[in-house]
């Protein structure tokens, strides 16, 4: 069974810093593209970084360039968002969605975490 | 990387039909046929239903279906049940594995 588990959310002041975990279980994390998605208290989902299955290609939403970075581990089958120079604006549930292009579900999501929460306040 | 727009609410009868609109650009919606709708109910992840504009993935009722015309993508749900009530989200691709998400639609079934 396919399963990812977001970790890592949690207090931080601004301009503090946090990484976030996602680990996956019931496939190969890096047999797949994978994805960061958020979605601030009450609001809409907002995406906000990608990699690709070679590591090569790797993009940003312009609210997080410069100050979020997405990484992997192949070794754990895990994916991290190390999240930097942290605003208010970046409260939100954090997710981390796996792309379904490898099984046919190109550009959509088809498996998500529950989400782990960070809060942005001092 | 501007939000899709849809409609903040939407509702429908008990076995009613009801459609949902995602109005986008040339740059995502108009450009590609990569369109994706999520269902999210109150404190859980969204689950996928609708990709590349009209496909379902295995699982989803064939209540639900999805169309595109121009830069202007609808959801549509047949047959309104009560679990159908949640919030519904497009999704589109917007070059260069980038995405962009609408703001959502609230769905109530009466």
């Amino acid at each position: 069974e396919v399963q990812l588990v977001e970790s890592g959310g949690g207090l931080a002041q601004p301009g503090g810093s946090l990484r976030l975990s996602c680990a996956a279980s019931g496939f190969t994390l890096s047999d797949y593209e994978m994805t960061w998605v958020r979605q601030a208290p009450g609001k809409g989902l907002e995406w906000v970084s990608y990699i690709s299955i070679s590591g090569r290609t790797i993009n940003y939403a312009d609210s997080v360039k410069g100050r979020f970075t997405i990484s992997r581990d192949e070794a754990k089958n895990s994916l991290y968002l190390q999240m930097n120079s942290l605003r208010g604006e970046d409260t939100a549930i954090y997710y981390c969605a796996r792309d379904g292009g490898r099984d046919g579900y190109h550009w959509a999501f088809d498996y998500w975490g529950q989400g782990t929460l960070v809060t942005v306040s001092s | 990387q501007s939000a899709l727009t849809q409609p903040p609410s939407a509702s429908g009868s008990l076995g009613q039909s009801v459609t949902i609109s995602c109005t986008g650009t040339s740059n995502d919606v108009g450009g590609y046929n990569f369109v994706s709708w999520y269902q999210q109910h109150p404190g859980k992840a969204p689950k996928l239903m609708i990709y590349e504009v009209t496909k379902r993935p295995s699982g989803v009722p064939d209540r639900f279906s999805g169309s595109k015309s121009g830069n202007t993508a609808s959801l549509t749900v047949s047959g309104l049940q009560p679990e159908d009530e949640a919030d519904y989200y497009c999704n589109s691709a917007a070059g260069s594995s980038t995405w962009v998400f609408g703001g959502g639609t609230k769905l109530t079934v009466l």
